[in-house]
């Protein structure tokens, strides 16, 4: 049992270039989440699905893109990084039901130039 | 407006000293409550969580966290400061209907005098 796995752990790209962030968990959760920390911002959502085959989005969506096509699988696109998308990625996946927390994976640092 | 407020950006105590963290939500229902701790270049750890259960709530470590429906407030506490305590500490709020929100607090950072 893993948990959440990310992949990569770390990545720098180019003002311009795309890449697509992966997120695994095999804990047969229904929620799944995206989240960026930055400096003293806390952890801020991106966009979030509650269900295979649902996206939606969150507070800070613009220049990102997400798909599910698994339930296990939680996909956070850039189509063209910008250096303010520097920052420290975290997934995260829960059960249904506001009793329970979430889990995060590792994290991902990504660097913008 | 529902909104998860810490209190204290940083927060520093001695080694052997005792340990709280203020956190205050504001919410028109009864929430779920989490504190998650992330140490150095890591990710986040659960600590605690409140579940309209008993209203003092223990986790790992020795912390504990009391809800206080009158003051809307779920305080992180801990009798006596460890070095491996300093982290940053997350209070976090999940709310009942939609898609279940969740908001996090801004975040407190603890540093550990020895």
């Amino acid at each position: 049992n893993a948990g959440v796995t990310q992949t990569p752990k770390f990545r720098v790209l180019k003002t311009g270039q795309s890449m697509t962030l992966l997120c695994a968990q095999d804990m047969n959760h229904e929620y799944m989440y995206w989240y960026r920390q930055d400096p003293g911002m806390g952890l801020r959502l991106i966009h979030y699905s509650v269900g295979e085959g649902t996206t939606a989005k969150g507070e800070v969506p613009d220049g990102y893109n997400v798909s599910r096509l698994k339930k296990q699988n939680f996909l956070l696109g850039l189509e063209s990084a910008a250096p303010s998308q520097t920052s420290v990625y975290f997934c995260a996946s829960s059960p249904s039901g506001t009793s329970y927390e979430q889990y995060f994976g590792p994290g991902t640092r990504l660097t913008v130039t | 407006a529902q909104s998860v407020t810490q209190l204290d950006s940083h927060v520093s105590v001695s080694e052997g000293t005792p340990v709280l963290l203020r956190c205050n939500y504001s919410s028109s229902y009864s929430p779920s409550l989490f504190w998650y701790v992330q140490h150095p270049n890591k990710g986040l750890q659960l600590l605690l969580k409140y579940t309209s259960a008993a209203t003092l709530v223990k986790g790992i470590n020795g912390f504990e966290a009391e809800f206080k429906k009158s003051e809307t407030s779920f305080h992180l506490t801990k009798p006596s400061a460890h070095m491996s305590d300093a982290a940053e500490y997350f209070c976090v709020v999940r709310y009942s209907g939609g898609y279940q929100k969740v908001t996090f607090g801004t975040g407190t950072k603890l540093q550990v005098i020895p």
